[in-house]
């Protein structure tokens, strides 16, 4: 079956430019998480989603940094005004909810110059 | 907030031999506690997970086991194979559901033949 689904796969983009890196989780999966990761560092998580509650967005590093979820499936993290300490592989997963395993996508490279 | 402390960040071993990574956590609360195998771009995947009413847990070559009291969990490897070799992640769940997974920075294991 299909799994957690990111596009696009890598990005290059000018320092200052918008950027926009999409989520397909696997069908049914109401939980729907984002994180970071640098080189040489963990997985940085930065926002979570379950079903129609109100995101936990504790995660954040900046106002720069922004995610929806539309319908309930795709999502969308939106980063602002880019800088280089931005630049790292982003992550999304899915899950079919409390305490039940993350599944991950392959991620965004994101390469800001 | 959670915070998952994890050990060594690289180990080298020879094919058959065992290994051994160690993570502590801090929040006394965290329940659910997975560990993710990453391959070179790949995003991580479950490979066992453990629950805090569980002191152990065995999945063919691979253990995990849980001590509450001190806060620390451990992956076992036996029989290792070269195949083994990967980024491997702790993770420890936190946030008000329980659900948002908090990650240890990752250790390197290269298994040599």
């Amino acid at each position: 079956g299909a799994g957690v689904s990111q596009s696009p796969s890598n990005k290059v983009t000018e320092k200052g430019k918008d950027v926009e890196l999409r989520c397909d989780p696997i069908s049914g999966h109401t939980a729907l998480y984002w994180y970071r990761q640098s080189l040489g560092q963990g997985l940085e998580f930065l926002i979570y989603f379950q079903g129609n509650s109100a995101p936990d967005k504790s995660g954040l590093p900046s106002d720069r940094f922004s995610a929806e979820r539309t319908g309930g499936s795709v999502s969308t993290l939106t980063i602002q005004r880019t800088q280089q300490e931005d630049s790292a592989v982003y992550l999304c997963a899915s899950s079919l909810g409390e305490g039940r395993p993350l599944h991950f996508g392959n991620g965004t490279r994101l390469t800001v110059t | 907030g959670e915070n998952v402390e994890q050990h060594p960040s690289t180990l080298s071993v020879q094919e058959g031999d065992s290994a051994v990574i160690k993570c502590t956590y801090s929040d006394s609360a965290s329940n659910y506690f997975p560990w993710y195998k990453q391959e070179l771009g790949k995003g991580p995947q479950l490979i066992i997970d453990i629950r805090s009413n569980v002191g152990e847990k065995k999945d063919q070559r691979i253990a995990v086991t849980l001590n509450k009291t001190a806060k620390h969990f451990s992956l076992h490897i036996t029989e290792t194979q070269p195949e083994d070799s990967a980024v491997y992640f702790c993770a420890a769940s936190w946030g008000q559901a329980g659900t948002a997974l908090i990650f240890g920075k990752g250790t390197t294991l290269s298994v040599s033949s």
